[in-house]
């Protein structure tokens, strides 16, 4: 057990709709990582964010967003879904993560598997 | 762009060495990462190496880095079913809005066969 906590484990839905990801990091993690899993696309960086603040992007689309709350929980939303965006979610924390600094050992949740039909 | 390339899959005999092999493209990786995934669960640190070393090893588990070649490897000695997983190779990010974070490869599958 890595200490992250992701929900809902699956998801089903249909194009056009929207969905939230939630995420709870390791007690003492500052840093929420959150990557997608695909068959075609392997492990994709997506966003961090490091004390509330979001610290590094990386290929996230426009219809995506994610925040972290002040008890650092993390929620990645995912809005006018298309069949492409049926994957693996996966959320990841680590003690470090602040500008400059790496990441340090990334901790994973078991992830969130959404299916778009 | 960086790019981290690996096979997709490995099989071997329970009891052989395995070895995965993993290119990166950024030279100034500080670390590079073995991450392992198995089934239904998320990944989890195997090991790491620090760029100014040639050779780790960790018990069964051996990395060898060649930066002349931006060349890893991990080899698994004494190879056991349970060492099936997604075993994924990582470095970190140092261009654009990505930087100081894991880039990934897209995992090599090893299956062992009893």
């Amino acid at each position: 057990d890595s200490g992250v906590t992701q929900t809902p484990k699956h998801l089903i839905t249909a194009t056009g709709q929207r969905v939230t990801l939630r995420c709870s990091p390791r007690s003492g993690d500052l840093s929420v990582y959150w990557y997608q899993q695909s068959l075609d696309q392997g492990l994709q960086f997506l966003i961090q964010y490091y004390n509330g603040e979001e610290r590094a992007k990386g290929n996230i689309l426009e219809r995506f967003s994610a925040q972290q709350f002040p008890d650092l929980h993390s929620e990645l939303n995912l809005s006018s879904l298309e069949l492409g965006d049926s994957a693996l979610y996966f959320c990841a924390s680590s003690v470090v993560g602040g500008r400059g600094r790496g990441t340090g050992e990334l901790f994973f949740g078991e992830g969130s598997r959404l299916t778009v039909l | 762009g960086e790019d981290v390339e690996q096979s997709l899959f490995l099989s071997v005999r329970e009891g052989d060495s395995s070895v995965i092999n993993c290119t990166y493209t950024d030279s100034s990786s500080t670390y590079l990462y073995w991450y392992k995934q198995e089934p239904g669960a998320g990944l989890q640190l195997l090991t790491y190496i620090f760029s100014n070393m040639d050779m780790k090893q960790d018990q069964r588990l051996t990395v060898l880095l060649n930066k002349k070649d931006k060349h890893l490897s991990l080899r698994i000695a004494d190879t056991q079913t349970g060492d099936s997983a997604i075993y994924f190779c990582a470095e970190i990010s140092n261009y654009g809005g990505s930087q100081g974070n894991l880039i990934f490869g897209k995992g090599t599958k090893l299956s062992v066969k009893p």
